[in-house]
């Protein structure tokens, strides 16, 4: 069945770096666009970022864009995304997520459902 | 304040029907972007319920269901049962802001 797992959070002070990882199983990975969505304590959910099925187009909502990159490695079925400059605004729990359309990029996979997310992990940006 | 607004919370008695909404405008389901529907147990992965606004994927029950009309869309959960107490969030795409919304997000209570 679909899996996807993601790891690297942690407790990181102000204006220090992080890297998340999402490792998924039972899908090609290599078909289909991928994202960042986080949950801030007591909010709902934001969408972070979002890359196309071949990494070739990356989308960010405005606050982390400069700061945040998201990629992907297809041979390895791996997500990642890179957080630097964190602020107390970051803290979060981040979640992966594929969307439900194969070969989608840019607007046409921000358009698109998410189909199968993990369970999360926790980032937490304090001095 | 989301550009996809919601109500904070809902409730209902077990086997009722319970509706939540989400109201967007012109530039995202007021000119046709589709909506999708999550319910989520914080903690928990997030759940697809409906998505293009009225289809459920597999293994979701027939009891949620999804429309649209105008800039707004509404998810219909009947037979309310006391595992769907969760929260609700819409989801759609905005063409001025050129990006994918969440709604605020709808608290379920199931009394």
């Amino acid at each position: 069945q679909v899996q996807l797992v993601e790891s690297g959070g942690g407790v990181v002070q102000p204006g220090r770096s992080l890297g998340l990882s999402c490792v998924v199983s039972g899908f090609s990975f290599s078909d289909y666009g991928m994202q960042w969505v986080r949950q801030a304590p007591g909010k709902g959910l934001e969408w972070v970022a979002l890359i196309s099925f071949d990494g070739r187009k990356e989308n960010y909502r405005d606050s982390v864009k400069g700061r945040f990159t998201i990629s992907r490695d297809n041979s390895k079925n791996t997500l990642s995304l890179q957080m630097n400059s964190l602020t107390p605004e970051d803290t979060a729990l981040y979640y992966c997520a594929k969307t439900n359309l194969k070969y989608c990029s840019g607007s046409t996979c921000l358009q698109s459902a998410f189909d199968n997310w993990g369970q999360g992990t926790r980032v937490t940006v304090s001095s | 304040q989301s550009v996809l607004t919601q109500p904070p919370s809902v409730s209902g008695a077990p086997g009722q029907r319970v509706t939540i909404s989400c109201t967007g405008s012109s530039s995202n389901i007021g000119v046709g972007y589709d909506v999708h529907w999550y319910q989520h147990v914080p903690g928990t992965a997030p759940k697809l319920l409906i998505y293009d606004n009225t289809n459920r994927p597999s293994g979701v029950p027939a009891r949620f269901s999804g429309s649209r009309s105008g800039a707004s869309a509404s998810l219909a959960i009947t037979g309310l049962q006391a595992e769907d107490e969760a929260d609700y969030y819409c989801q759609s795409y905005d063409s001025g802001l050129s990006t994918m919304l969440f709604g605020g997000g709808t608290k379920l209570t199931v009394l």
